[in-house]
């Protein structure tokens, strides 16, 4: 059974960035994508973009391409999300979630599994 | 992006009640949507996919359907696990988003 967990919250400063990690276990983490969402007081859940662990290819949402970086580390069966430039509009819940269907297509299946959940704090 | 819109917001239920949360989009997606429940301090789980197909392990008082455009999740006799926040999420084409769910909470 696929089990995803995260790095603990964090207390970020405006204009600086955030790295957010995702180990993942139970399954063959080169097979599917992980996406990444959040969840911002008030909002309804973001889906930021996604990475394939099989190939390193991503693809993230407009708003958020010019400041996010998602990667994978293959070794430890683990992903990263990178923020850079945060504002008090990035204060969230992030979570990652593991595609139900392999490789980077729709995801017709939705996202199966989900990670904890990772709260960020932008605060000076 | 594609337009997402659920209702209620929020509904009030018993234990027992028949709870129907729908989801229409524009424009059309095919097949491609999924619910999700999410209780509070918790991480969303994965209800429904393809519109109808219930997900592995998800109880039977789970269902739903599909009309056009228009998706109605089902659930029958609540039960007081099922008390949270309900999502719908397109994913037909990127972004994939999501509706700004339906709080269920007891009456």
């Amino acid at each position: 059974q696929a089990h995803l967990v995260q790095s603990g919250g964090d207390v970020v400063q405006p204009g600086s960035s955030v790295t957010v990690s995702c180990k993942t276990s139970g399954y063959t983490f080169t097979r599917h994508v992980i996406n990444w969402v959040r969840l911002a007081p008030g909002q309804g859940f973001e889906w930021m973009g996604w990475v394939s662990p099989h190939d390193g290819d991503t693809n993230y949402a407009q708003r958020f391409r010019d400041r996010v970086t998602m990667t994978t580390d293959t070794s430890t069966a683990t992903a990263y999300l990178h923020l850079r430039t945060l504002t008090s509009d990035d204060a969230a819940l992030y979570y990652c979630a593991k595609s139900a269907d392999p490789g980077p297509n729709r995801p017709k299946g939705g996202f199966d599994t989900w990670g904890q959940g990772t709260l960020v704090i932008v605060s000076s | 992006d594609f337009q997402m819109t659920q209702s209620p917001s929020s509904l009030s239920a018993s234990v027992g009640d028949r709870v129907n949360i729908t989801c229409r989009t524009s424009p059309g997606i095919g097949s491609y949507l999924n619910w999700y429940h999410q209780r509070l301090g918790e991480a969303p789980r994965l209800l429904i996919y393809a519109a109808i197909a219930l997900a592995s392990g998800v109880p039977s008082r789970f269902s739903a359907s599909q009309f056009g455009t228009d998706f109605t999740l089902i659930i029958n006799s609540l039960q007081p696990e099922d008390f949270g926040t309900y999502f719908c999420q397109q994913s037909f084409v990127a972004p994939w988003n999501f509706g700004r769910g339906t709080k269920v909470d007891m009456k």
